[in-house]
């Protein structure tokens, strides 16, 4: 029943390891997002994706790719973990355009050890 | 840049009174959008108000929207203790900007029984 299910939840992992994050919707929205919250809980956009193609890119380093296989998944990858990385990641999904609510899902805490 | 600043960082009253958030922001906009997050947990939609709406409600949630003063308010009134949860606007700017919101830093809202 799950709306916008994330997974893992928790992730903790060394410093320039590689790791997935998991992204799915089943509101048959045609855009997914993903966003990033820090430790003072400042939530920023990395990326979205419209059926499946790129469409907001914001300056993140590209160690982080996302991929959307289909446009109820949208993947993120992140390569050479950095402590920097650290926070909580969100993946959310819309109907599209600027006009409508968003939906989130419950994030993965993403920890560099 | 960040886009919203909201006011106060943080709230503590009693059950059953008023809450009021504020939140700032520096550019025109389409839209304006409130969100909850209960800790540990996603954003929640609350409620969204066009560039050419004033006031909006929702239940016990009252918004409000100044766009020569670039600026909103979220009332909830009668507050229950379940109510305790960051409060978040966003801003969408419309034409090409494909959904992106960009969120203020929050206000924490505490309510005590």
């Amino acid at each position: 029943d799950t709306a916008v299910s994330q997974t893992p939840k928790y992730l903790v992992t060394q410093m320039g390891n590689d790791k997935s994050i998991k992204c799915e919707q089943n509101l048959g929205h045609d855009t997914m997002y993903w966003y990033k919250q820090d430790s003072k809980k400042f939530l920023k956009i990395m990326f979205s994706y419209n059926n499946k193609e790129l469409i907001i890119n914001e300056t993140v380093p590209n160690r982080f790719s996302p991929k959307s296989p289909d446009k109820a998944h949208l993947n993120l990858h992140i390569n050479s973990l950095e402590l920097g990385d650290s926070a909580v990641y969100f993946c959310a999904s819309s109907p599209g355009g600027f006009n409508q609510p968003q939906h989130f899902g419950d994030g993965t805490r993403l920890s560099i050890l | 840049s960040q886009q919203g600043e909201e006011d106060p960082q943080a709230l503590s009253i009693q059950e059953g009174e008023n809450a009021t958030m504020n939140c700032s922001y520096k550019t025109s906009i389409n839209n304006l959008q409130w969100y909850r997050q209960n800790s540990g947990r996603g954003l929640v939609h609350l409620i969204l108000i066009r560039s050419n709406e004033r006031e909006k409600h929702s239940g016990r949630l009252r918004v409000t929207l100044d766009t020569s003063k670039k600026s909103s308010s979220l009332l909830i009134t009668a507050s229950r203790a379940a109510d305790t949860a960051s409060y978040f606007c966003a801003t969408a700017l419309g034409g090409t900007s494909y959904g992106k919101l960009t969120f203020g830093q929050g206000t924490i809202l505490t309510v005590h029984p």
